[in-house]
């Protein structure tokens, strides 16, 4: 079944210790998206590709950053962990509009837990 | 940039009961408005999208509103059931050449009781 993949299902690093999550999409979909969701809040954009364009939310911290190697795949970076950024990490993906698509539905893959200790 | 917002925060109900959640947003432009439910350490699912060409929908137990004027849409769910129980989220989105970045409201606990 085409679906988003995310992995590891839960990561646990130490404080400043960088780390990366990773994104996978069997959808052949053109737009990736990283959202923030910390406990009992709704998720927070980071950013998102499209294809190969980065777009970054201008409140996003600095120390977020993403990778788009192919079309399958897209990593967040955590380049200096702190207390505040555990949370659920969700990849999603959409069509884009292309690939036959309806360019308007996310996917959200199962997330990521992160916990920094 | 665009700002959601969703009431009530908490809401409870007897099985078979209707439930209304409510969301209001702030950008004109936005022409995207789904619906997650999201059960706990779960991934938000997509229940029922609405686009702002269209002032209502329905997909069986679960319809969805639009008032433009207004700004505000609303999720309608009727003969509730204990399955039900879940965060709600409202979402407002423009859909670019570049992908639709989702806003999302702040949630909806739905508890169903027996």
């Amino acid at each position: 079944d085409a679906m988003v993949i995310q992995n590891p299902r839960y990561q646990v690093t130490q404080f400043g210790k960088p780390v990366t999550l990773s994104c996978s999409q069997t959808l052949n979909h053109n737009v990736m998206y990283w959202y923030q969701q910390k406990s009992s809040q709704a998720p927070k954009l980071l950013f998102h590709y499209y294809d190969k364009d980065f777009n970054n939310e201008a409140d996003t911290p600095d120390n977020f950053q993403s990778r788009r190697p192919n079309t399958s795949f897209c990593f967040l970076d955590i380049r200096s962990p702190g207390l505040g950024d555990a949370a659920m990490y969700l990849c999603a993906t959409s069509s884009g509009g292309l690939a036959g698509g309806n360019p308007w539905t996310q996917y959200f893959g199962p997330g990521t837990r992160l916990l920094v200790l | 940039g665009e700002n959601v917002e969703q009431h009530p925060s908490t809401l409870s109900v007897q099985e078979g009961d209707s439930a209304v959640i409510k969301c209001t947003y702030s950008d004109s432009a936005s022409n995207y408005f789904p619906w997650y439910k999201q059960e706990l350490g779960k991934r938000p699912q997509l229940i029922i999208d609405i686009r702002s060409n269209v002032g209502e929908k329905k997909d069986q137990r679960i319809a969805v509103t639009l008032n433009k004027t207004a700004k505000h849409f609303s999720l309608h769910i009727t003969e509730t059931q204990p399955e039900d129980s879940a965060v709600y989220f409202c979402a407002a989105s423009i859909l670019t050449g570049g992908g639709n970045k989702l806003t999302f409201g702040t949630g909806t606990q739905l508890k169903v009781e027996l």
